[in-house]
């Protein structure tokens, strides 16, 4: 079965700051991986979408990278601000179980202004 | 464009009753999905429907909770005879239809079972 594990489970920097957020996999057989945050009792707002073709996707400050052989993938957020204070999930689509995600439990972001 | 749409946003229940949470897709998106969030637990796959196939039910955790989906659209989770265990926030999600998609959440539902 696939595990998604995401690393740190909590991370605080100052405003201004770049930062990655890490995320692993077990099996590299994948349709895909996405990157979501999460506001405190709000649905999950997608981020970046990445094919397992794909190397990395950018939208605005943030790039993601996707290493599918190593089970890796980072999500960079440049200059960091208040507002990115959410928790960021991955998920990665298995291709033998193409009908669901396998979520990591999060990357809880704090950013002091 | 309208999102995905949940109701209600929250439920409190009694243990032992019967809940159904909805959900209203995006207009135009074949794939619905239902997902289980527990407190500081990741997304818990529960079911899947794609058009007018048999629906993927193998994440359902027992067969106290079945799902349908009416005219390809709006979907219905239904939990009988809840359990505390059941406390949860419940997510429903829609895409396109292809394994290549983006799925987009909708905001919830949060049901709380005394």
């Amino acid at each position: 079965k696939q595990e998604v594990t995401q690393i740190p489970a909590a991370l605080s920097v100052p405003e201004g700051e770049n930062l990655v957020l890490n995320c692993s996999f077990t099996d590299s057989a994948i349709y895909n991986l996405q990157w979501f945050r999460q506001d405190p009792g709000k649905g999950l707002t997608s981020l970046l979408l990445i094919q397992s073709s794909q190397r990395e996707q950018t939208s605005g400050r943030l790039n993601a990278s996707l290493d599918k052989s190593s089970g890796r993938s980072t999500l960079y957020i440049a200059a960091s601000q208040p507002g990115d204070s959410a928790t960021y999930l991955c998920a990665v689509r298995p291709t033998n179980t193409g009908n669901q995600f396998y979520f990591g439990t999060g990357t809880s972001l704090t950013v002091i202004p | 464009g309208a999102g995905v749409s949940q109701s209600p946003s929250n439920k409190v229940t009694e243990k032992g009753k019967d809940v159904e949470l909805r959900c209203d897709p995006i207009s135009g998106h074949t794939a619905l999905y239902w997902y289980r969030q527990s407190l500081g637990q990741g997304l818990e796959f529960l079911i899947y429907f794609q058009g007018n196939s048999a629906p993927d039910k193998s994440g359902l955790p027992s067969d106290r909770f079945s799902a349908e989906r009416t005219g390809g659209s709006v979907s219905t989770l239904t939990i009988q005879r809840t359990q505390q265990e059941d406390s949860a926030v419940y997510l429903c999600a829609s895409s396109l239809g292809q394994v290549t998609d983006t799925q987009y959440f909708g905001p919830g539902t949060r049901l709380t079972v005394l």
